[in-house]
């Protein structure tokens, strides 16, 4: 079973609320994911973080903000969020290459089920 | 055009049948290869990896054509529990890159 763990595993928020999803990963990782996926569509990808910094963002509106603490955690906080947020966050951890930059295989948790109200 | 195509199927067969999935990629700079399967309202579970070379696992079988950014996935001897959405993903330096998905229905 999968090594990266998830909480909450729902949520249900109003668009006034603040709110923090969390990602654990038990396999020394260096590299933290978060994605995002509609009903019935693939993810897609939001943040990278890199060696416990941020290396990409897929221009995310700043209602959502990531943060790493350390090496196995990865947390999304939620501010003012829209109905259309809605959807299944999905958090994910690979190795990464220091010299080329070449990540491997990504391992998934079982994401967040979110519900905006 | 989408970076990564796949036929969203369904694909509906009968057990022990054998089932081929092919999805195309845009970016020629793309460096790694993967087939995903997710089950309904679950995460993407890492199926195989695709080399070059091609590579088996078990029942299925991965191949790559870079010449033609063509990826395939073919299952052998279907199972009633290889009912899932078969996701092509493609790797650009960090990111990845999800197909679509293609959804496979064994039937008994």
């Amino acid at each position: 079973d999968t090594e990266v763990t998830q909480t909450p595993k729902h949520l249900v928020m109003g668009m006034t609320n603040k709110k923090s999803l969390k990602c654990e990963q038990h396999m020394g990782h260096r590299a933290m994911y978060w994605y995002k996926q509609k009903a019935k569509k693939p993810p897609e990808l939001m943040f990278v973080y890199s060696y416990e910094k941020l290396s990409i963002n897929e221009s995310v509106p700043s209602r959502f903000s990531p943060e790493c603490p350390n090496s196995s955690l990865l947390n999304l906080h939620l501010h003012a969020l829209q109905p259309e947020d809605s959807a299944l966050y999905l958090c994910a951890s690979s190795q990464v290459g220091r010299t080329t930059g070449a990540a491997y295989e990504q391992y998934f948790g079982p994401g967040t089920r979110l519900t905006v109200t | 055009r989408k970076e990564v195509e796949q036929d969203p199927g369904p694909f509906n067969v009968p057990e022990g049948a054998t089932v081929a999935f092919n999805c195309t990629y845009s970016n020629s700079a793309s460096q790694s290869f993967f087939w995903y399967r997710q089950d309904c309202r679950k995460e993407p579970k890492l199926l195989m990896s695709v080399y070059s070379s091609g590579n088996e696992d078990g029942r299925f079988t991965a191949q790559l054509n870079r010449a033609s950014q063509y990826i395939s996935l073919l299952i052998r001897d279907s199972k009633l529990s290889d009912s899932a959405t078969y996701l092509c993903v493609v790797k650009v330096r960090r990111a990845l890159t999800f197909g679509s998905g293609t959804r496979l229905q064994v039937q008994p």
